[in-house]
C-alpha cells in the first residue's frame, strides 16, 4: 500500500528539547516537503527536497531542519523547540513533475511546552 | 507574494444540498489546481483537480468549474452528505515556483453537512 508515514503521531515536549519527526514514504517519490497546519492559516510549507541531499526553505523555514540522506526519509529536526511551534505537521511526498498528486502522512501533532 | 484566497472560512448545508468552496488567485502561472479534503485525525488527499485547459471537470457529486479570466476555481459537491464533513483545501501549482511539489494552498474551508 502506497503511504507515508510519520512518527510519532503525537508528541509533548518541553521548550528547547531537541526533537526528530520521522517521515518515510514507500513510493519511490522524488520530492518530499513538511508542512504545519495552524488554525485560520492552511498548509504552510517549512521545508522541501527535491530529492538526495537536496534540500530548500519553503515559507515558514526558521527554527526547523530536514535532512535527505535516503530517497525515502526525510526527517523534520527541531533542535531547540519554543511554543510557537506547537502545531500540528504534516510530511507530503509526490513523483515528477511537480504538480501531481501529493501524498500526506497522518500527521504529528506537537505540542510544546 | 503567491496567493491562493479561499471562501468561506466555514460553511453549513442540509444534507443533499449543494456546497459551494471558491477560490481566486492572481499568479498567472498556476498551471494546475487540485482540491484537498481532509477528515479529522488525517492527512489531506486529493480529491479531484483540473487544468487551465478546460472549464469544468466532474467526478461523481464533486465538479471543479474553473473562470481562467476571471482567475477564480470552485468546488461544488452536490446533493452533500453528512460524511462530505470535512476540511477542504484548494491549491494551485507554479510549475515556476519553489518547493519541491510546487503547492501554494487556500487557509481551508470546514464544511459541516447537517443530517
Amino acid at each position: 500500500e502506497a503511504q507515508v508515514t510519520q512518527n510519532p503521531r503525537y508528541l509533548i515536549t518541553v521548550t528547547g528539547k531537541k526533537l526528530t519527526v520521522t517521515c518515510s514514504q514507500n513510493m519511490n517519490h522524488e520530492y518530499m516537503s513538511w508542512y504545519r497546519q495552524d488554525p485560520g492559516l492552511g498548509l504552510r510549507q517549512i521545508y522541501y527536497s527535491m530529492n538526495v541531499e537536496v534540500t530548500d526553505k519553503g515559507d515558514v523555514p526558521e527554527g526547523y531542519k530536514v535532512s535527505r540522506k535516503e530517497k525515502r526519509n526525510f526527517p523534520l529536526i527541531l533542535e531547540s523547540p519554543s511554543p510557537n511551534q506547537t502545531s500540528l505537521y504534516f510530511c507530503a511526498s509526490s513523483s515528477s513533475p511537480p504538480g501531481t498528486e501529493a501524498f500526506f502522512g497522518q500527521g504529528t501533532r506537537l505540542t510544546v511546552v | 507574494q503567491q496567493q491562493v484566497k479561499q471562501s468561506p472560512q466555514s460553511l453549513i448545508v442540509q444534507k443533499g444540498g449543494i456546497s459551494i468552496i471558491n477560490c481566486a488567485y492572481e499568479n498567472t502561472a498556476f498551471d494546475y489546481f487540485p482540491w484537498y479534503q481532509q477528515f479529522p485525525g488525517k492527512g489531506p488527499a486529493l480529491l479531484i483537480a483540473i487544468r487551465p485547459d478546460v472549464s469544468e471537470k466532474k467526478e461523481g457529486r464533486f465538479t471543479i468549474s474553473f473562470n481562467k479570466s476571471a482567475k477564480q476555481f470552485s468546488l461544488h459537491i452536490m446533493d452533500s452528505q453528512p460524511g462530505d464533513s470535512a476540511t477542504y483545501f484548494c491549491a494551485a501549482h507554479d510549475h515556476s515556483g519553489g518547493g519541491a511539489d510546487g503547492l501554494t494552498f487556500g487557509k481551508g474551508t470546514h464544511l459541516i453537512i447537517q443530517p
